[in-house]
């Protein structure tokens, strides 16, 4: 089945840093992947998105790139502010009439000013 | 505002308690579904629905019903609380594109 798995443990890091959060993927067909945001005490906020390979989705200075060689879809930002502070969950959705989204465990991420 | 509404915010049940976890939205969306969020273990599907009338089950189901009367609501019951349930749950819907999700249930069985 569909799967997503993320890096390992909290990302803990300084303001201005660079940020990366890996994500790879297994699925069957062309699903489309997703990263959502959820700040502390509320729901998940799309964040991006990419529907087919090489796709590029961006916002708030995050970028995240479908590569189907590597089933891979890591999200980076150059320059992370204390506002950043939040988890982010790499998701896939199956193409398939049930459109189930299946989720990565997370990673907390803390920026310290 | 347009989204998706879910009640109550917080709860706490005793060992044995029913209860319905209210979530309603104002989209037209066909598809909706229930989560589960647990520390470290990501959001897994509880059960989820394609349209009115149409429920189905997700990776985690065992102690949950739902139904699906009209295209507005998808109340997640809780026939029989265990401690095993005590979760944040978040409500999600589907029309074309991305999922919108609700600001979730925190729900504590004690």
């Amino acid at each position: 089945g569909n799967s997503v798995t993320q890096m390992e443990g909290p990302v803990t890091l300084s303001e201005e840093a660079f940020l990366t959060i890996n994500c790879t993927y297994t699925a069957t067909g062309y699903p489309s992947l997703f990263w959502y945001v959820q700040y502390p005490g509320e729901g998940l906020q799309l964040l991006l998105k990419a529907t087919k390979a090489d796709d590029k989705g961006s916002n708030k200075g995050f970028e995240a790139t479908y590569r189907k060689e590597t089933t891979s879809f890591h999200l980076e930002k150059g320059s992370v502010q204390v506002s950043d502070s939040a988890v982010y969950f790499c998701a896939l959705s199956d193409e398939t009439g049930n459109n189930r989204l299946a989720f990565g465990k997370g990673n907390q991420v803390v920026v310290i000013p | 505002n347009a989204g998706v509404t879910q009640t109550p915010k917080f709860q706490v049940l005793k060992t044995g308690q029913s209860m319905t976890l209210q979530c309603a939205q104002d989209m037209n969306h066909e598809y909706m579904s229930w989560y589960r969020q647990d520390p470290g273990m990501g959001l897994r599907l509880i059960h989820y629905s394609v349209g009115a009338g149409i429920t189905d089950q997700g990776e985690v189901p065992n102690g949950y019903n739902v139904s699906r009367s009209t295209t507005e609501d998808f109340p997640l019951r809780l026939l029989s609380a265990a401690p095993s349930q005590t979760s944040v749950y978040f409500c999600a819907s589907r029309k074309t594109g991305s999922y919108t999700f609700g600001s979730g249930t925190r729900l504590t069985v004690v």
